[in-house]
């Protein structure tokens, strides 16, 4: 079985541009949540997609957004790129919540020039 | 005060030996608790979820203290392949819906 997917794998913008990252959960999957993560640090929760709907947001701008689509897919966009924003940004699915684990994606990096 | 605080390491061990990693979270009223671990550049998979009466796979002990907010993790006869990084996760209050996550503690198990 497939695991989570996402992509692309590597991408280099630069500063002001806008991105568009995306994500395939594991099939039967219904949660989404994405996360941010910056070299030497834990990963910060940014938000959560569960039925299409958003459950959870975390500290971010309203520079992220994201999107569940009806076949339980995602995306996670960034406008306005800062240089802070280099990072590996995480997606994990789960079966029904988060209350179930997660499991990741091998994440897309991003670097901000 | 973070919200989830761990160790940052890194922890430098033989092979064999015992090697024990704490975790302290801030919000009283957490759900869950977790350990995941984190290969160089690899994304995080679920080590173990953390039970208040406590819990044992193979070679790890997950143990919960609510009262002092602290988990804690126990390794015992190190792998070299147990190397990586460990991860405290907290899940928030009900309603929440967003898992908390320490820096994480570097563990290197030499030979």
């Amino acid at each position: 079985d497939a695991g989570v997917t996402q992509s692309p794998t590597h991408l280099i913008k630069t500063r002001g541009q806008h991105v568009t990252l995306r994500c395939s959960p594991i099939s039967g999957h219904k949660s989404v949540s994405w996360y941010q993560q910056v070299l030497g640090q834990g990963p910060q929760f940014i938000f959560q997609y569960y039925e299409k709907e958003e459950r959870g947001r975390g500290n971010f701008p309203d520079r992220f957004s994201a999107r569940q689509f009806p076949n339980y897919s995602s995306e996670l966009n960034v406008n306005a790129l800062l240089l802070g924003d280099s990072a590996l940004y995480l997606c994990a699915s789960s079966p029904r919540t988060v209350l179930d684990e997660q499991f990741f994606g091998p994440g897309t990096r991003l670097t901000v020039l | 005060r973070k919200e989830v605080e761990q160790d940052p390491g890194p922890f430098n061990v033989p092979e064999g030996a015992t090697v024990a990693f704490n975790c302290t979270y801030s919000n009283s009223a957490s759900q869950s608790f977790f350990w995941y671990r984190q290969d160089c550049r690899k994304e995080p998979k679920l080590l173990m979820s953390v039970y208040s009466s406590g819990n044992e796979d193979g070679r790890f002990t997950a143990q919960l203290n609510r009262a002092s907010q602290y988990i804690s993790l126990l390794i015992r006869d190190s792998k070299l392949s147990d190397s990586a990084t460990y991860l405290c996760v907290v899940l928030g209050p009900s309603g929440t819906y967003k898992y908390i996550f320490g820096t994480g503690t570097r563990l290197k198990v030499l030979a």
